[in-house]
């Protein structure tokens, strides 16, 4: 099994661009998790799917952040307009079933920086 | 407000030298607990599921133990290669089971 892919793994923009992340979760999960990692805050669960529909996205931090899964394969997050604060190691990870009662399998990661 | 918080934020160590990551929490609803390791540069990969106080789990040089406020990650005679960020994450009911993880514990195992 090839794991959660994630791409691109690092991407450096200028403020005010917008910035699409992309996540492929491992076959067959049915639960994929967007988390953001800094040295400050750790690492924070921006917003979970389970089976394609957003069940709690309270962790987004505000109106630029926008994810999507339009099929059980693909998902992307999105910040437009990006701002410095956005500058972070954005995680996505999935499981098998419901929830986080599953054991969570993680992709590598994007590392952003915002210029 | 949930908590989880883990101590120390680093820790160094001589080979064999043997030690304990502590992970404590202040919340409601807790289901589980648990346990990942982070290379540099990589994500986190599991490690541990604890469910119930007095649970125990062991891999290889790894022990976690389960008590109703905190957890500990035992780690006996590390290596070098033990070298890595260990969180600890909490399981609760939150409208569904919503995992929260703590900020780590950086270990640096010298040859």
């Amino acid at each position: 099994d090839a794991g959660v892919i994630q791409s691109p793994r690092h991407e450096v923009t200028e403020m005010g661009q917008e910035v699409t992340l992309r996540c492929k979760p491992i076959s067959g999960h049915n639960s994929l998790f967007w988390y953001r990692q800094t040295m400050m805050r750790g690492l924070e669960l921006l917003i979970y799917f389970n089976n394609n529909v957003p069940i709690d996205d309270s962790g987004m931090p505000e109106d630029r952040f926008s994810a999507k899964m339009p099929n059980a394969s693909f998902s992307t997050l999105k910040i437009q307009p990006s701002e410095p604060r956005d500058s972070a190691v954005y995680f996505c990870a999935s499981s098998l079933g419901a929830a986080g009662g599953e054991t969570q399998y993680f992709g590598p990661g994007t590392r952003l920086l915002v210029l | 407000e949930d908590q989880v918080t883990q101590s120390p934020e680093a820790l160094r160590l001589q080979e064999g030298e043997s030690s304990s990551l502590n992970c404590s929490y202040t919340v409601s609803g807790l289901r589980g607990l648990f346990w990942y390791r982070q290379d540099p540069g990589k994500g986190p990969e599991f490690l541990f599921t604890l469910y119930s106080a007095g649970e125990e789990k062991e891999k290889e040089r790894l022990k976690a133990t389960l008590t109703k406020k905190e957890s500990f990650l035992h780690i006996t005679a590390p290596k070098p290669e033990d070298s890595a960020t260990y969180l600890c994450a909490v399981l609760l009911v939150r409208g569904y089971q919503k995992v929260t993880f703590g900020t780590g514990t950086k270990l640096q195992v010298i040859p």
